[in-house]
């Protein structure tokens, strides 16, 4: 079956630059997907990006799209303390809405 | 708007007790999911619905989990008997197919913490 994957975890001090990486399989993805996970709360999307999109901004949130490499990034700038929670990767390749969730990365924002 | 509701938020239970857990979906949504969350395996996917329909019940552990959603406003999800293993975060989402420009988007509901003794 399809499969995401992300590392478990990143630390980066206030005010630098995070990247958190995300790998699929699925070569029909439509959506792929950035949610934020904040300590217990439900999963909020972030923000997502179209298959023939490479990149989408959003004010500090920068979506990279590799699909050749089946590659997802999501940098945020000027990481605050506030963005400090799991962040899951997620794809969507349409039919019944069904959506797959990759492990989640921990951000640890150090002030 | 009111978002995706669960209830009980936390419940603690002995091992061998029957644990329900319930959710509200988004009015017109016509998606309906449960999630379970552990630290080993992540966000499973246990089971949806279309428009009160089971679709994909593939990842239901085992016979003493099941799901229901007798309308469109209500749905269960039932252990019984429960067992330590089964202590999780439980999700519920929901979600609607737009016409045209359907994103996927799923909303997430606070969850059920569920501690088995």
């Amino acid at each position: 079956g399809e499969d995401v994957e992300q590392s478990l975890f990143l630390s980066v001090r206030e005010g630098d630059s995070s990247v958190i990486n995300c790998t699929y399989t699925d070569s029909s993805s439509t959506y792929l997907y950035w949610y934020k996970q904040e300590p217990g709360a439900g999963l909020q999307l972030l923000t997502y990006i179209f298959s023939n999109m490479d990149m989408k901004q959003d004010q500090r949130l920068t979506v990279l799209l590799n699909k050749k490499d089946k590659h997802l990034s999501l940098r945020i700038a000027d990481t605050q303390t506030g963005d400090s929670a799991i962040y899951f990767c997620a794809d969507y390749s349409g039919g019944y809405q069904k959506v797959t969730f990759g492990t989640g990365t921990k951000l640890q924002v150090i002030p | 708007d009111a978002g995706v509701i669960q209830s009980p938020r936390h419940e603690v239970t002995e091992m061998g007790q029957e644990v329900t857990l319930r959710c509200k979906p988004i009015s017109g949504h016509d998606y309906l999911f449960w999630y379970r969350q552990t630290m080993m395996r992540g966000l499973e996917l246990l089971i949806y619905f279309n428009n009160n329909v089971p679709i994909d019940d593939s990842g239901m552990p085992e016979d003493r989990f099941s799901a229901k959603m007798p309308n469109a406003s209500f749905s269960t999800l039932k252990i019984q008997p429960s067992e330590p293993r089964d202590s999780a975060v439980y999700f519920c989402a929901s979600s609607f197919l737009r016409a045209g420009a359907n994103t996927g988007e799923l909303f997430f509901g606070e969850g059920s913490r569920l501690t088995v003794l």
